[in-house]
């Protein structure tokens, strides 16, 4: 069965940078794209970014261009976002997703990563 | 960026009700509405996509229906299971993808 599988909790002091990860099995990786979406506490969820996983290409929300990458490691099944320059905004549970393929809705969910910034 | 707007905040419903949860978009998103149910501390899952669709494996309790700005989800008999906050999701018109800011379905 489809599964992704996120990295573990993380704590930064601000200013730092993050990287977290989200290992997919199940399926063939490169048939589905990545999406990465945040959920602050108490806050809706937002989408962050998308990353197609056979080209490479990404897209990201205006509100995170420029603080996150999106990456893959086709050879891992395996896609990444950094964060950087880390802010206590910044704190918030993320998680990947996974599209259909042929419309972007969110089909199957990495379990989240909890990333605080504190000082 | 299309700006979706969910009501009420709050259903309080007892279990075997009917909840009735609304979505609106600030501009046409055709069919293209996800419906996802996310229990605490756990993430959302799929229930609804293309407005009506249920997802695989989705009780035939959860129905949605609407298009262009104003959508429903009906769920027809509440189960204790079902005691969550729901989000639905537009994906006609992106970047951005974006969520409505959710009602949690309390019991009441």
């Amino acid at each position: 069965q489809v599964q992704l599988v996120q990295s573990g909790t993380e704590v930064k002091k601000p200013g730092a940078s993050v990287k977290v990860s989200c290992k997919a099995s199940g399926y063939s990786f490169t048939n589905c794209a990545i999406h990465w979406v945040r959920q602050a506490p108490g806050q809706r969820l937002e989408w962050m970014g998308w990353i197609n996983t056979v080209s490479g290409d990404t897209k990201y929300s205006q509100k995170f261009q420029g603080g996150v990458t999106i990456t893959r490691d086709t050879s891992a099944s395996t896609a990444y976002i950094e964060l950087s320059s880390l802010t206590s905004e910044d704190t918030a549970v993320y998680y990947c997703a996974t599209d259909s393929g042929n419309e972007v809705y969110f089909d199957y969910w990495g379990q989240g990563t909890l990333v605080t910034v504190s000082s | 960026e299309i700006v979706m707007t969910q009501s009420p905040a709050t259903l309080s419903v007892s279990p075997g009700e009917r909840a009735t949860l609304s979505c609106r978009a600030s501009q046409s998103v055709s069919s293209n509405l996800a419906w996802y149910q996310q229990r605490p501390g756990q993430a959302p899952r799929l229930l609804i996509y293309g407005a009506s669709t249920r997802a695989t494996g989705i009780p035939a309790r959860f129905s949605g229906s609407g298009s262009g700005t104003e959508f429903t989800l009906t769920i027809s008999s509440l189960q204790s299971e079902d005691f969550a906050v729901y989000y639905c999701q537009q994906y006609n018109d992106w970047p951005p993808l974006t969520f409505g800011g959710g009602t949690k379905v309390e019991i009441k």
